[in-house]
């Protein structure tokens, strides 16, 4: 299994802030890397998929880079629905998520 | 539109078999590059893939889990079905269904159904 490792495990940020939230991978999964929000009782929704290319409705403040092993989500400008949980996901091989990182309103 | 929906039991004793049906609209699984998966994850916990099929049949299975899993399809339907053997209360969680194209990643989310093994 390839091991996704995100960081920080948990954010606090407020309305406006730039956040960035990173992922590693155990070992390269060239750019088949998506991330997906997650809100409370929710499925998850995907933002971002082949590590930089936004999911069509997605609101371009979200915008993801990276390749090999190292992947990164940022957003611009934090909107009050933006409060999440943010999951990264491999599928070079199989398929593995990371453990999440829970963005909190400061 | 696509839209998944789980359907299955709330509640399994351990060591009993689970089965999930996702039914699904919008999308037809005998078009070439389409798959449809299940992922899981337990109360607070992150997400975890189970199992995969293609539109031609082709599955993927965690290898983690695949002695306990299987995945089967009835395109006339628009149904999968997944089947989880001797299960335990540690496979507590919400399974979700979800749509692929391509060996990509997971477009579309079925709302999931909340599955909890106890005696």
């Amino acid at each position: 299994d390839i091991q996704m490792t995100q960081s920080p495990s948990t954010l606090s940020a407020s309305v406006g802030d730039r956040v960035t939230i990173t992922c590693r991978a155990g070992q390269s999964v060239s750019s088949r890397l998506a991330w997906y929000q997650q809100k409370p009782g929710k499925a998850p929704k995907l933002l971002i998929y082949k590590a930089s290319s936004l999911e069509s409705g997605v609101p371009s403040r979200f915008s993801g880079s990276g390749s090999g092993t190292e992947f990164t989500l940022t957003i611009s400008s934090l909107q009050p629905d933006d409060f999440a949980t943010y999951y990264c996901q491999q599928y070079n091989s199989y398929y593995t998520f990371g453990q999440g990182t829970k963005l909190e309103i400061k | 539109q696509i839209t998944l929906k789980e359907s299955g039991p709330t509640l399994v004793k351990p060591t009993q078999t689970l089965t999930l049906t996702c039914t699904f609209s919008g999308f037809s699984l005998s078009t070439s590059g389409v798959g449809v998966g299940w992922i899981r994850q337990p109360p607070g916990k992150a997400l975890e893939w189970l199992a995969l099929i293609y539109w031609d049949d082709d599955k993927r299975y965690s290898p983690s889990l695949k002695s306990r899993l299987t995945i089967t399809k009835d395109t006339s339907k628009n149904q999968v079905v997944l089947t989880m053997t001797n299960m335990d209360p540690v496979d507590t969680a919400t399974y979700y269904c979800a749509h692929l194209v391509d060996d990509s990643s997971w477009e579309i989310w079925g709302q999931g159904t909340m599955v909890t093994v106890s005696s």
